[in-house]
């Protein structure tokens, strides 16, 4: 059974530097993309970025600047950074893993989420 | 704005069929995954890829694709699948992931 169990900062002034962890228990962690994706309040789900187990990541490109995704292996966890935050990015950030094929690529476990508020 | 367009709402009478639909140049190349979410819960992955329903989704649901639109189907909708639906998959480029702006199924 997998698990992907969040952590981070829940409020945030303007400026400051956003930072997420998730641990991932029970599953392999190599051979999967591990996402980040978020969803401010009342709106959709929007993706922020993924990285894989040797630390290959890719992000939306919209976020690109601001974002780092990191990998530590050995505690099965990835983390999220992103910087200079405004109230534009309060939103429920959600941990996943990516199942990643040749024409398939699907978001099979989720983290619980976790609500951060940017208010000066 | 998504590369994936949904309807943003969607309703269905108690025991009737519905598809949900997805468009978007992308899914030309990829696969969809569909997933619901309740509210205030994070969202269920219900199916993906040609023909894949994770364990546990009952069979009721169920995807399809064509050219440039992915839809899920779901036969005899119950109540309790009154949710938002998003739609994903990889953009044209495959080097990220893009979502559907979601639906929202209400069941009558």
């Amino acid at each position: 059974q997998v698990q992907l169990q969040q952590w981070g900062a829940g409020l945030l002034k303007p400026s400051e530097t956003l930072s997420l962890t998730c641990a991932v228990n029970g599953g392999s962690f190599s051979g999967y993309y591990w996402s980040w994706i978020r969803q401010p309040p009342g709106k959709g789900l929007e993706w922020v970025g993924e990285i894989n187990h040797s630390g290959i990541s890719n992000y939306n490109p919209s976020l690109k600047s601001r974002v780092t995704i990191s990998v530590d292996t050995s505690k099965h966890q990835f983390s999220l950074r992103l910087s200079s935050v405004t109230a534009a990015d309060t939103a429920v950030y959600y941990c996943a893993r990516g199942l990643r094929g040749v024409v398939v690529t699907t978001l099979d476990y989720w983290g619980q989420g976790t609500l951060a508020t940017v208010s000066s | 704005s998504s590369e994936l367009t949904q309807d943003p709402a969607v309703s269905v009478a108690l025991g009737q069929a519905v598809r949900v639909t997805c468009q978007g140049d992308s899914l030309r190349k990829y696969y969809a995954s569909w997933y619901q979410q309740k509210p205030g819960q994070a969202p269920v992955l219900v199916f993906y890829g040609e023909k894949n329903r994770p364990s546990g989704i009952p069979d009721r649901f169920s995807g399809s694709s064509s050219g440039n639109t992915a839809s899920l189907t779901i036969t005899g909708a119950q109540a309790e699948d009154e949710a938002d639906y998003y739609c994903n998959s990889r953009d044209s480029s495959g080097n990220h992931l893009v979502f559907g702006g979601g639906t929202k199924l209400t069941v009558l």
